[in-house]
């Protein structure tokens, strides 16, 4: 399997908005609703920030935002902080019962 | 609260075997969910590793399948994770992570995203 196509890199100002997209095949993003990102900064755990797209686990900002159209999954991460610098992964369930991760996305906040 | 804690060896040898084990508190595996791994290799991204169910039924990323096993010992509410003839490549720090599978009613194999994750633990390779 393919890994999901993420760009490497995103920046944005505080305050500002921005998106990071996901793009992978019928065979995975656009044949399910069950696209999931995730936070890490240097050096810690990876943190589930969205699942099945658009649903945030308690305790995650409604900064963060999750939606698709077609392949292609996105996050967008509104009113910027520089807390929010990481980098993003998106993974998706796949035809054949598996999982896939993009490749990340590195989020400067100017 | 739930919890996972990797633990093994802190160093293993080109062309022998890796293993890890994950302890789960707070949560007991026979419960359901499926339960994963990860791999980041140092300054790299996310890899897929596999998941196993309580029931033992497994889900492998197609790129290691040939060398992983993962097994599950619900009377120590532990996983584990086995991967041979590793080299140099397979350098990598190593998650376990729990995964629903259900939604709306509907369950799948391999599960469906990764909600609790153990701290990690970094698996040198030495050639």
């Amino acid at each position: 399997q393919s890994a999901l196509t993420q760009p490497a890199s995103v920046s944005g100002s505080p305050g500002q908005s921005v998106t990071i997209s996901c793009t992978g095949t019928t065979s995975d993003v656009g044949g399910y609703n069950f696209v999931s990102w995730y936070q890490q900064h240097p050096g810690k755990v990876p943190k589930l920030m969205i699942y099945h797209v658009t649903n945030r686990p308690s305790g995650v900002s409604n900064r963060f935002s999750g939606s698709k159209s077609g392949n292609t999954a996105s996050l967008t991460i509104s009113g910027l902080q520089a807390e929010d610098e990481a980098d993003y992964y998106c993974t998706s369930y796949t035809s054949s019962s598996t999982l896939v991760f993009g490749g990340g996305t590195k989020l400067t906040v100017l | 609260q739930v919890q996972l804690l990797e633990s093994g060896p802190g160093l293993v040898k080109a062309s022998e075997t890796l293993s890890l084990t994950c302890s789960v508190s707070g949560y007991p595996i026979s419960s359901g969910y499926y339960w994963g791994w990860i791999r980041q290799p140092p300054g790299k991204g996310l890899e897929w590793i596999g998941s196993i169910f309580h029931s033992g039924s497994t889900s492998y990323n197609p790129s290691l399948q040939s060398r992983v096993t993962i097994s599950v010992d619900t009377s120590k509410n532990q996983f584990s994770l086995k991967l041979n003839s590793v080299t140099a490549a397979d350098t990598a720090v190593f998650y376990c992570a729990r995964s629903p599978h259900c939604f709306s009613g509907s369950c799948h194999n391999g599960g469906l995203y990764f909600e609790y994750w153990g701290q990690g633990t970094l698996v040198p390779v030495s050639s």
